[in-house]
């Protein structure tokens, strides 16, 4: 079983502030990092999967980067809202199999 | 919709028993796979499948028993084996096996009486 760590593990923002947290995972026999966004009594949302070293990607407010050699991953939130408010998950891809990480959850307060 | 259903929410289990936790899909998707959720920990794989009547063991397979004998539907079994079945069930699907986001149910929460 692979070691997948996320840190912090709980982190509260205001509103409007931006945001940003970390995925470390194992950098050898690396195949893609999954974000997951797991809204509380919904299922989770897939954010990205992302394969290459340097990989930037972008979904509205939230971006996440990806450095596979050094093995870690940041996921940013610009000018949280409400709405951001969840656990967001990492996941490691080894050949299908998703080791996930136990998540960071975000609180934005109004 | 598409989507991936999860039933029933919520289920108890007398010592003893085998208990199965229904998933089914209509996303077509090939690959299908099990989930339990501890508090404090991340999701745990417990079986997964890249296609109908192939299934694979995931990192806690013990005490779990599936089948996939349509695309569609992947039911997990927690036998009387499973001695600490008290946990959250997710059940995913994508469309492949590598490099593919996976799409969720809303879990089953299944408890001892």
């Amino acid at each position: 079983i692979l070691n997948v760590e996320q840190s912090p593990q709980s982190l509260h923002v205001q509103e409007g502030d931006s945001t940003n947290f970390t995925c470390s995972f194992p950098s050898s026999n690396f195949y893609a990092l999954h974000w997951y966004r797991w809204e509380t009594a919904k299922s989770p949302e897939a954010l990205f999967v992302m394969t290459l070293n340097g990989d930037e990607k972008k979904k509205g407010r939230i971006s996440a980067t990806l450095n596979t050699k050094e093995g870690y991953s940041y996921l940013y939130i610009k000018g949280s809202q409400p709405e951001d408010s969840a656990t967001y998950l990492c996941a490691f891809d080894s050949w299908g199999k998703l080791q996930f990480g136990a998540g960071t959850q975000v609180v934005v307060t109004p | 919709d598409g989507g991936i259903t999860q039933s029933p929410k919520y289920l108890f289990r007398k010592e003893g028993q085998n208990v199965t936790l229904s998933c089914e899909q209509n996303l077509n998707h090939d690959a299908m796979y099990w989930y339990r959720q501890d508090p404090g920990q991340g999701l745990r794989l417990i079986y997964y499948s890249q296609i109908v009547n192939d299934f694979q063991k995931g990192d806690i397979a013990e005490g779990y028993s599936v089948s996939r004998e349509k695309k569609e539907s992947f039911p997990l079994t927690v036998t009387s084996a499973q001695k600490n079945p008290t946990a959250f069930y997710l059940c995913a699907s994508s469309m492949g096996l590598v490099n593919q986001p996976q799409h969720f149910g809303d879990g089953t929460r299944l408890s001892i009486l």
